[in-house]
């Protein structure tokens, strides 16, 4: 019955090796998101789309990337991660903007060795 | 950019004890939208607010939004050791932007 999934949960990585984390959904939802969670922080948009259009935060670095090939996939790449970008990364659908209610997925924690 | 702060970041309290949070954004909102993260979870929806000076309940929770649409309050009565999280409220900014949170702690 999982709406939102995430894969893998937990993920090790190595310094400035590029990493892709996944979401799917199915739930049919035009907006995605993606946040980075550090410990006891909020959640930090990085990148949001709407359907296809992909809409990027002023403030997340150019080594993160996002793919939206298709309404239920989105990726998140990391190309060259570093110590720094360790932490909870979160995927949220929407049915639109404005809608009540994102869904979560349970997320994937990344570990930068 | 597009601002949602909360205060208190932090408050512990006794089962029994109410407790509230305060969310104040930058900007004006078209609504807000409020969660519970449960240690190690993730974030759950719990209710969203549109219209000015709005208020919603959901059985201990009090949900308010301000006259301005800049500013909301979460309230719980009578706490219980359940209410235990973190509090998020998110601004809609044609986007979900989330708050820096109120971490509950209740201890028995």
């Amino acid at each position: 019955d999982a709406m939102v999934i995430q894969n893998p949960r937990y993920q090790v990585t190595q310094f400035g090796k590029p990493v892709t984390l996944s979401c799917s959904q199915t739930l049919n939802h035009n907006v995605m998101y993606w946040y980075q969670q550090k410990s006891s922080q909020a959640p930090k948009l990085l990148f949001h789309y709407y359907d296809k259009d992909f809409n990027n935060e002023a403030d997340t670095p150019d080594n993160f990337q996002s793919r939206r090939p298709n309404t239920s996939f989105c990726f998140l790449d990391i190309r060259s991660p570093g110590l720094g970008d360790a932490a909870m990364y979160l995927c949220a659908t929407s049915r639109e903007t404005g809608w009540p209610e994102a869904f979560f997925g349970q997320g994937t924690r990344l570990t930068v060795v | 950019g597009q601002q949602v702060m909360q205060i208190p970041q932090y408050q512990h309290v006794q089962e029994g004890e109410d407790f509230t949070t305060y969310c104040n954004s930058s900007t004006t909102l078209s609504n807000i939208q409020w969660y519970k993260q449960r240690p190690g979870g993730h974030p759950v929806f719990l209710i969203q607010l549109v219209k000015s000076g709005e208020v919603k309940k959901q059985k201990r929770l009090t949900f308010q939004f301000g006259e301005a649409k800049k500013n909301s309050s979460l309230h719980i009565t009578a706490t219980q050791t359940t209410d235990v999280g973190t509090y998020f409220c998110a601004g809609d900014f044609q986007k979900l932007v989330f708050g820096t949170g109120t971490r509950l702690l209740v201890s028995p």
